[in-house]
């Protein structure tokens, strides 16, 4: 049972263009939400997060919302930049002892 | 700060046989975890540690997986005997408190190919 699903294995955009990235769960216990970004060979990194009590948090080009009510987020980067190209994974969490449950991804390539 | 270092980060065995994976977390932190990720998925928790105790191993095939973190440190994961299907990459995360306010820090992790 696959609890949060990101439905756009890719994503093609312009440098300097915004990148918007969609991910919805489905268990509504979920109070965490995080973005993590992996480039090949390596381990995930920590991007950005937000609470169940927040709608939008904001860290520089990246912005992430939250819509409880349609049990959806988004991660907007912007403007997108070549170093950006990676796979972004978004992860959710209950508010107990933080097993992260992950998408499968979205390979996100920035063209000049 | 150093990260979280895993070894070794490539293994080809054959099915059948043993293959063990070592991680050092972050110093400092109490909780470690241990992720299967197969290729096109996202990662999949297989067991969560606090200090050296086991917090969650319900997705863990424990019938040919074990872990342990003996001392509250590093941490071992093993199986024995593989099968074609264990083929992955195997991710070690650590962060300071489990929580899902936490976010997790990992290694570049182990990539096994079963034959």
């Amino acid at each position: 049972d696959q609890q949060v699903k990101q439905n756009s294995p890719s994503l093609s955009v312009q440098e300097g263009r915004i990148s918007i990235l969609n991910c919805d769960y489905t268990n509504s216990m979920f109070d965490y939400f995080l973005w993590y970004k992996k480039y090949p060979a390596e381990g995930p990194t920590f991007l950005i997060s937000i609470s169940s009590i927040k709608d939008k948090n904001e860290d520089g080009r990246f912005t992430v919302f939250l819509n409880k009510s349609a049990k959806h987020l988004s991660l907007h980067i912007v403007p997108s930049q070549p170093g950006d190209s990676a796979v972004y994974f978004c992860a959710a969490s209950p508010n107990s002892w933080g097993k992260l449950q992950f998408g499968a991804g979205t390979q996100v390539v920035v063209t000049p | 700060e150093a990260g979280v270092a895993q070894s070794p980060r490539y293994k080809i065995i054959e099915k059948r046989q043993s293959v063990a994976f070592w991680c050092n977390p972050i110093s400092g932190h109490a909780t470690l975890y241990w992720y299967q990720q197969i290729l096109g998925q996202g990662p999949k928790l297989l067991i969560q540690f606090q200090n050296n105790g086991v917090v969650d191993d319900s997705q863990l095939p424990k019938d040919r997986f074990s872990a342990e973190r003996l001392k509250g440190v590093d941490s071992t994961l093993k199986i024995q005997p593989a099968k074609l299907e264990d083929s992955a990459v195997y991710l070690c995360a650590s962060s300071l408190e489990g929580g899902g306010n936490q976010p997790q820090h990992f290694g570049d992790g182990t990539r096994l190919s079963i034959l």
